[in-house]
């Protein structure tokens, strides 16, 4: 069974347009992420949540509007796409507050804006 | 400037080659972790190190945490294929909520 799953894997959009990534997680964790991933590989935290709760928000452009329905899900919604959002969009939990805990990411959705 | 400073870049070896890749700072931190990642993949977490001078040891992978806490390095003894991906140093500072990311060391293991 998938840890921490995302859809979709890959998406390809215009400049402008408005699109949305799904994360869900089965291991009971509480708290969950996005990460962006640059062309360079640089991995870089957008926000963290912890049950259901905005707990960091590291300076994203306000296009950025990440979504918790419930604790297993952390949904990332991307208005006005610009180029440079090109990247892959990573998810993770961890089980607890600490950041010794282990992080789990998923798979990745790589975003190419056009 | 990049807190977590990774060296090097791009490794290219042939099997049964040993490796050190480093990670480095100029801040301490509370503790330290390795991730690797494999293409089209997360990453996936390999040992984390919380005291200085920590020695941690996975199969043919040996991590080390630098005696002032402000760096790492891991060694790999006779790699294989299987080795390669990109690896990941992050570090937790004392205040901050966050981890943070080196940019990686790429590395390849041709058979």
């Amino acid at each position: 069974d998938t840890a921490v799953s995302q859809t979709p894997k890959y998406l390809v959009t215009q400049m402008g347009n408005d699109k949305s990534i799904k994360c869900e997680q089965n291991l009971g964790h509480d708290t969950m992420y996005w990460y962006k991933q640059d062309s360079k590989k640089f991995l870089k935290i957008m926000f963290s949540y912890n049950n259901k709760e905005l707990i960091i928000n590291e300076t994203v452009p306000n296009r950025f509007s990440p979504k918790s329905p419930d604790k297993a899900h952390l949904n990332l919604h991307i208005n006005s796409l610009e180029l440079g959002d090109s990247a892959v969009y990573f998810c993770a939990s961890t089980g607890g507050p600490g950041l010794t805990d282990t992080q789990y990411f998923g798979p990745g959705t790589r975003l190419t804006v056009l | 400037t990049q807190l977590l400073e990774q060296s090097p870049q791009f490794l290219s070896i042939q099997e049964g080659e040993n490796l050190t890749v480093y990670c480095n700072s100029s801040s301490v931190f509370s503790s330290l972790q390795w991730y690797r990642q494999e293409p089209g993949e997360g990453p996936v977490l390999l040992v984390t190190v919380v005291t200085g001078g920590e020695v941690k040891k996975l199969k043919r992978l040996t991590f080390q945490f630098g005696d002032a806490r402000k760096d790492s390095s891991l060694h790999i003894t006779a790699a294989q294929p299987g080795d390669t991906g990109l690896y990941l140093c992050a570090g937790a500072r004392s205040g901050y909520s966050t981890l943070t990311f080196g940019k990686g060391t790429m590395l390849l293991v041709s058979p």
